[in-house]
């Protein structure tokens, strides 16, 4: 079945780091993939998100290129405050459903400054 | 700007109870999710709703069940909880044709003891 692997945390980065967050899926067809963040003690952000091959998402200095050929969708951020300390989710929408989500297990990442 | 709402914040339950969770969508939204992410753990797609008629199910156990209401509200009921109930309990809404972009409520967190 479809199903999402990242990279395991948790991550330790001191402010100003480059940040990657490695993301790899396996799915039927081309699926859209997300990224997800989740703050301490909060629900569920959308990041970022990429519909088709090659597309490139980017928010807040994140982003993320949707690979076809590797199968992957790396997130990563030139320069990381403390303020990106959190849970990265990757996940992704696969084709043949309008709901459901499939969400990787999660990257914790601490920015020390 | 108006996000998804989620009642209660916490709920605490014993085994063999039984808990309502509430869901109140970004308005205009018409489609609600549910999803349970245990501790430690990925959300995982529960149910999801369109139009008031389920629209697709996922790893959701017989012992819960769900609707959406008129308003475009959902409830999420759970009967004979036990120990493994316990967790964090996400709702999402989105507007059909819009992306299906899926904005997360805050979370409810159920504990049951």
């Amino acid at each position: 079945g479809d199903s999402v692997t990242q990279m395991e945390g948790p991550v330790t980065l001191s402010e100003e780091a480059f940040l990657t967050i490695n993301c790899t899926y396996t799915a039927t067809g081309y699926p859209s993939l997300f990224w997800y963040v989740q703050y301490p003690g909060e629900g569920l952000q959308l990041l970022l998100k990429a519909t088709k091959a090659d597309d490139k998402g980017s928010n807040k200095g994140f982003e993320a290129t949707y690979r076809k050929e590797t199968t992957s969708f790396h997130l990563e951020k030139g320069s990381v405050q403390v303020s990106d300390s959190a849970v990265y989710f990757c996940a992704l929408r696969p084709k043949t459903s309008y709901d459901k989500v499939i969400f990787g297990p999660g990257t914790s990442l601490s920015v020390i400054p | 700007a108006a996000g998804v709402i989620q009642s209660p914040r916490h709920l605490i339950k014993e085994k063999r109870e039984t808990a309502t969770l509430k869901c109140y969508p970004i308005p205009r939204h018409d489609t609600v999710y549910w999803y349970q992410q245990g501790p430690g753990q990925d959300p995982q797609f529960l149910i999801s709703f369109y139009e008031k008629m389920q629209s697709d199910k996922g790893s959701i156990p017989d012992r819960f069940s769900a609707q959406q209401f008129s308003d475009y509200h959902s409830e999420l009921n759970m009967s004979s909880l036990e120990l493994g109930d316990s967790a964090l309990y996400f709702c999402a809404s989105s507007l059909r044709g819009q992306g299906y972009e899926q904005y997360f409520g805050p979370g409810t967190r159920l504990t049951v003891t």
